[in-house]
């Protein structure tokens, strides 16, 4: 069956880049799209970007300076990488399968 | 960008009630719609899809609806199971922008 898992630092230090991976299992990275979503403690859902199956790869504009989305598809692995992280970036990072399937989320606390 | 309003943002009703919560669209997104539920500690979950799609294994009390750019999540009778928070999201054009969320809690 379809499952993703986040993996990451737990706490990053303020102006340091994030780095997280999402594992995925039960489908082909070359057929399928993967998104990454956050959600700061106690607030709502944020599109971060996502990498499609060929390849390419769209931010939300509001992070698009400091984001980067890449894969490696023979580990079926995405990965995710902010740089310039401040307090505001605390929040719990998901990686999806376009909305159906999702990873349980891992928590990143950005400390200053 | 394309504001999803969502309303009301918290929300409580007894069980059995019929519950609506709404998401105005500031710019036309067809039915590019998605509703999640989202429990305490948990993944969000589609509930429906496209704007009217009952997701796989979802109970029917559960339905969406579109008038004009409101989309609204409509719960037929509140079962305690439902008591969560429930998010919107539009998928027509990027960024993909999500509603701000409802908090439905018991009365």
């Amino acid at each position: 069956q379809v499952q993703l898992k986040e993996s990451g630092p737990g706490l990053v230090q303020s102006s340091q880049t994030l780095s997280l991976t999402c594992i995925v299992s039960g489908l082909s990275l070359t057929s399928n799209s993967v998104h990454w979503v956050r959600q700061p403690p106690g607030k709502g859902l944020e599109w971060m970007g996502a990498i499609w199956s060929g390849g390419s790869t769209e931010y939300n504009s509001g992070l698009k300076s400091r984001l980067s989305i890449s894969r490696d598809t023979s580990k079926s692995q995405v990965f995710l990488k902010m740089n310039s992280l401040q307090t505001e970036d605390t929040a719990i990072y998901f990686c999806t399968r376009y909305f159906d399937f999702w990873g349980p989320g891992t928590m990143v606390t950005v400390s200053s | 960008d394309i504001q999803m309003t969502q309303s009301p943002s918290s929300m409580s009703a007894s069980l059995g009630d019929r519950v609506t919560i709404t998401c105005q669209a500031s710019q036309d997104i067809g039915n590019n719609l998605i509703w999640f539920q989202q429990k305490p500690g948990k993944s969000p979950r589609p509930m429906i899809y496209y704007g009217t799609n009952l997701a796989n294994g979802v109970p029917s009390r559960f339905s969406g609806s579109r008038s004009g750019s409101d989309y609204s999540l409509t719960i037929r009778s509140l079962e305690s199971e439902d008591l969560a928070d429930y998010h919107c999201l539009q998928y027509k054009q990027y960024p993909y922008t999500f509603g701000a969320g409802t908090k439905l809690e018991l009365k």
